[in-house]
């Protein structure tokens, strides 16, 4: 069965430094999605991703993050300078449509600690 | 703006029923989700429910949706051992948003 895949399970970085969260979404979809749960929070929508270009973004998404999808399989979030706030569970998804029956396929996540 | 509560912990014994509530304040809100998580794997979609509807069937699972108080619950008949995750309420307004907005999680417990 199709899945979505993230790299790395776990990433540790220093405040300030630039991390790249990477998801391979599955292949036929159109639409992809970022969302994080810090400890003991919700998991809070960060961004949707359509044609190439954000289509929704919530006011978590600032400046410091983006979402690129590089080369036609992978879908990145780089956040640029890491804040200790920015540790959280990064979870990737992504679903053919964008109707509520276009069921959104979450990958495992990523756990990122900003020391 | 929209928000989604439940209780974070639940402890059942094997083949007892499980019931996960969930409260939600979006009164637009047409389509509500559970969502499970095992440990190490993603999200996966259990089942949903239109606003228009009071009560879901599959298999080992009911919904019922209480519009008025805006109160979803997900009951798991004959609870197992494998059923031990953490499940997430989840709603959808539609009206041009893409983004699902979940609850913190409520972690299932099932003593053998």
């Amino acid at each position: 069965e199709p899945e979505v895949t993230q790299t790395p399970s776990h990433q540790v970085t220093q405040m300030g430094q630039e991390v790249i969260l990477r998801c391979v979404p599955i292949s036929n979809h159109l639409y992809f999605y970022w969302y994080r749960q810090i400890l003991g929070q919700k998991v809070e929508f960060l961004v949707s991703f359509y044609n190439n270009e954000i289509s929704e973004k919530s006011e978590i998404f600032d400046d410091q993050f983006s979402v690129e999808r590089p080369d036609g399989s992978n879908f990145t979030l780089k956040i640029r300078s890491t804040k200790l706030e920015d540790s959280a569970m990064y979870f990737c998804a992504s679903s053919d449509g964008a109707g509520f029956y276009d069921e959104q396929f979450f990958g495992p996540g990523t756990r990122l600690t900003v020391l | 703006g929209e928000d989604v509560e439940q209780s974070l912990f639940l402890s059942v014994r094997e083949g007892d029923s499980s019931v996960i509530n969930c409260t939600y304040t979006d009164s637009s809100s047409t389509y509500l989700y559970w969502y499970k998580q095992e440990p190490g794997a993603g999200l996966q979609l259990l089942t949903y429910i239109f606003s228009n509807m009071d009560m879901k069937q599959d298999q080992r699972l009911t919904v019922l949706l209480n519009k008025k108080d805006k109160h979803l619950s997900l009951r798991i008949a004959d609870t197992q051992t494998g059923d031990s995750a953490i499940y997430f309420c989840a709603e959808y307004s539609g009206a041009g948003s893409y983004q699902l907005t979940f609850g913190k999680g409520t972690k299932l417990s099932v003593i053998p």
